[in-house]
Parts: C-alpha cells; structure tokens; sequence
C-alpha cells in the first residue's frame, strides 16, 4: 500500500525547535519530489516547503524561510522537516504530500495522516 | 500568485448540480489542481492539468478553465461530497492554494 505517515509533532515553547518525519512506502521514495503543507486550526491549506526528488530543489514559503529546514534520505525513504525559532503562528497539523510526477501539472496525490505541532509558552 | 475562491461556502441538497469558481491573480495555463477535505482528514487529489480527473476520483466531479479562471463542478451532489474544496496553482513555487469552499448540507 503506498502510505506516508507523519510523526514528530507534539507541544513547543516559542522560541524552540521539533523535527518531523515523513515515512514512505509503498513506493520509490527516491523518484518523487516531495513536500511539507499545513494546516492551522480551523484555517485553510498553506504549502510550507519542496525538496526534489536528489535534493537538488529546495524551495520554501516566505513565513518559514531562515527558520525551516526540509531534508530527506531516500535510503531510508524519509522526508524531514526541521523547525527552529518557532513561533505561536505555527501552530497547525502539518502533512507530507508528494507530488504525483516531475511535471508542472503534477498534484499531490498521496498525503499522511497529519501531525499535530502546537507552539505555546 | 494568489487564488481566490467562491462562493467560500454553499448550501446544497443531495442531487444538485454545484459549482466552484477559483481565479487566479495571473495566468497559470492549466496548472491546476482542485482537492476536497473532509473534517480530520487529510486532503485528496480529485483533478489536476485544470480538467483531468485523477484515477479513483467519480466522474460527476469535473473541471474547466486555463489562463486564469477555473471551475469545479459536482454534476449531481452525493452525501460523501459534503467536505472543502480548494485549488492549488502547480505552476510555479510558493504553491499557493486557494482559501477554500465549504460545501454543507441544505
């Protein structure tokens, strides 16, 4: 079964750091470009970051920029997400989604569970 | 690029025929993806390239446009379709989506 499955989110101060993990299978992790979305409560979807399937892409959104870090290690079929300097406003359920193919036309289509990352003092 | 959605939410009955609109702030061609949500779930891939439908996905569920107007259209609503809809522009980073329809039972 092709299957994504987030893990990592929990509670966080302001100011501090968690890392999410993305696990894959079901599929050749390696030949996927891949991404990060979230969610805030009661709000809509906001795409937060890109890496392609090498690494040799990164993009991120501007509210995450300097403070985000997407990573992954297609030997163990995982994606990352480091968050730093996190901030009350990052609090949301963040998903794993890859992009469906290489091309410009290509939507997400397998998403994870969520993972739920809350930011209060 | 930015997306609008509307209406942001709808009231319909089982069997109406109902329709989406999201524009976007410049043209995209057909890079296009529409998803649908249901509370405490995670999105699902239902069209992309503005008008395919994605294997899996029922054919009442259909899209139109390029450049910058799109439409989703539900051809007769069924009581798994009550959920959010959003569009998602693929053409070029950061992927915007748009804010979202709520579609509810009338």
């Amino acid at each position: 079964e092709v299957q994504l499955v987030e893990s990592g989110g929990g509670l966080v101060k302001p100011g501090g750091s968690l890392r999410l993990s993305c696990a894959a299978s079901g599929f050749t992790f390696s030949s996927y470009n891949m991404n990060w979305v979230r969610q805030a409560p009661g709000k809509g979807l906001e795409w937060v970051s890109f890496i392609s399937s090498t690494a040799s892409y990164i993009y991120y959104a501007d509210s995450v920029k300097g403070r985000f870090t997407i990573s992954r290690d297609n030997a163990k079929n995982s994606l990352y997400l480091q968050m730093n300097s996190m901030r009350v406003e990052d609090t949301a359920v963040y998903y794993c989604g890859r992009r469906s193919g290489p091309n410009t036309v290509n939507g997400f289509d397998i998403w994870g569970q969520g993972t739920v990352v809350t930011v209060s003092s | 690029i930015q997306l609008t959605q509307s209406p942001s939410s709808l009231s319909a009955s089982v069997g109406d025929r109902v329709t989406i609109t999201c524009r976007a702030s410049q043209d995209i061609s057909s890079y296009l993806a529409w998803y649908q949500q249901k509370p405490g779930e995670a999105p699902k891939l239902l069209i992309y390239a503005a008008s395919t439908l994605q294997s899996g996905v029922p054919s009442r569920f259909s899209g139109s446009g390029s450049g910058t107007d799109f439409t989703l259209t539900i051809s007769s609503l069924q009581p798994e379709d009550f959920a959010t809809y959003y569009c998602q522009q693929l053409v070029t980073y950061p992927l915007t989506f748009g804010p979202g329809t709520k579609v509810d039972i009338k």
